[in-house]
């Protein structure tokens, strides 16, 4: 959806780097969500933000919800080849009662 | 835990054929989703069911059509594919459709239009 935009679209980084991807809202967010996908698999959920401000960790992984800027930042923290994959930001922009939308996805490479 | 499972995985179809897509989900969930996953696209929305009886378009719904079985079970048909039916598609459950309400989606089903 460009209603969810995603950047970057790609990222190569070096094992152990950390690395940041963002998620843009042109509307309201209702929820934001956080996915990752495996080449030829379904989405796993990573974690969900409700409130601006919130910030949520798992591992090595942290989300932030700016509900000002209408925006979420996903941060990795030393990298590892485990982390690779297609993130994904959902998102309710409706009325906090409609189907998510997605943005195009993070393709994740990380390389030793 | 099983979650939400897709069939078939993979499928090849012709021009014109016609096939259904079967998803069901085991957590009790009311609400369940049909998103396509193209590149470049992301994933967007065929149909949506709230809650058991109830159905709904999303984004692109043209081309396909959808019936939930039981709270269990939403299943998505394509009458007369085309090649721009060409997709992965993925079936997603919820427990409500409210913005907190984390989607589990299953495996995929990567359909072929010749």
């Amino acid at each position: 959806s460009q209603e969810l935009e995603q950047s970057p679209q790609s990222l190569i980084v070096q094992e152990g780097k950390n690395l940041t991807i963002n998620c843009t809202s042109s509307k309201t967010l209702y929820g934001l969500y956080w996915y990752k996908q495996k080449y030829g698999e379904g989405l796993i959920f990573l974690m969900m933000l409700q409130k601006g401000g919130e910030e949520k960790s798992h591992e090595k992984i942290t989300a932030k919800l700016d509900e000002k800027k209408q925006q979420s930042s996903l941060h990795i923290t030393a990298s590892q080849p485990s982390h690779a994959g297609i993130y994904l930001c959902g998102a309710d922009i409706g009325s906090g009662n409609t189907p998510l939308v997605f943005g195009k996805g993070t393709r994740l490479s990380v390389i030793a | 835990n099983a979650g939400v499972t897709q069939t078939p995985k993979f499928q090849v179809l012709k021009t014109g054929q016609s096939m259904t897509l079967q998803c069901a989900q085991d957590m009790n969930h009311n609400s369940m989703y049909w998103y396509r996953q193209d590149p470049g696209m992301g994933l967007r929305l065929i149909y949506y069911s709230a809650s058991e009886g109830t159905t709904d378009k999303g984004e692109v719904p043209n081309g396909y059509n959808v019936s939930r079985l039981n709270k269990r079970e939403f299943s998505l048909r394509l009458e007369s594919a085309a090649p721009s039916q060409t997709s992965v598609y993925f079936c997603a459950s919820s427990r409500d459709r409210g913005a907190y309400s984390p989607l589990h989606f299953g495996n995929g089903t990567r359909l072929t239009v010749t």
